[in-house]
């Protein structure tokens, strides 16, 4: 299993360009997530995903879209770049939602984005 | 509004120096309480999970036990290869998705020769 994947690593984007960045994961897990994690911050929830065709919003869900058309897949999307979205950004997945034990979080390797 | 706070923000041993690290959580109803380890340029990576006052959990140097307010990540005899940040994080039995976790700003470990 390649567990949790993300393109690209790295990324520089002028404000107001538009980028997506991928997250997969091969492990059949139904619950998907997506954190920026910022200096003195911690890691903060952006969106998630309980199932195919399933999102919300969580902490920090300002500036940012995301779509779940297969259970693989989990995309998030920036409208139109700013630099406070200079962050590095992590996608994880979980067996369950959280309604039962053995629920623990895998991240990817993440993505440094850049907005200048 | 649930919350963990995680202290030392930095830590520095000497190797073979045992330690604890401390997460302090404030959660409507604890779903469960998580610790990961995060190395510079990497995702966080899962260590333990603990669901109830009184738990405890082993993985060769570390320790993680649970009280109803705090979780404890005893380091024992470190080794430089021990150095991360240790992130701490909860689950709520309440709120939009019992599957999010709220996190702590981390402990920053060093473990020096």
């Amino acid at each position: 299993n390649a567990g949790v994947t993300q393109t690209p690593k790295f990324q520089v984007l002028k404000t107001g360009q538009s980028m997506t960045l991928q997250c997969a994961q091969d492990m059949n897990h139904e619950y998907m997530s997506w954190y920026r994690q910022d200096p003195g911050m911690g890691l903060r929830l952006i969106h998630y995903s309980v199932g195919a065709g399933i999102t919300d919003q969580g902490e920090v869900p300002n500036g940012y879209n995301v779509s779940r058309s297969t259970t693989e897949d989990f995309p998030l999307r920036l409208l139109s770049a700013a630099p406070s979205q200079t962050s590095v950004y992590f996608c994880a997945s979980s067996y369950s939602p959280g309604w039962t034990r053995n629920n623990e979080q895998f991240f990817g390797p993440g993505t440094r984005l850049t907005v200048l | 509004e649930d919350q963990v706070t995680q202290s030392p923000e930095a830590l520095r041993l000497q190797e073979g120096e045992s330690s604890s690290l401390n997460c302090s959580y404030t959660v409507s109803g604890l779903r469960g309480l998580f610790w990961y380890r995060q190395d510079p340029g990497k995702g966080p990576e899962f260590l333990f999970t603990l669901y109830s006052a009184g738990e405890e959990k082993e993985k060769e140097r570390l320790k993680a036990t649970l009280t109803k307010k705090e979780s404890f990540l005893h380091i024992t005899a470190p080794k430089p290869e021990d150095s991360a940040t240790y992130l701490c994080a909860v689950q709520s039995l309440y709120g939009g998705s019992q599957g999010n976790l709220i996190f702590g700003k981390g402990t920053k470990l060093s473990v020096k020769p």
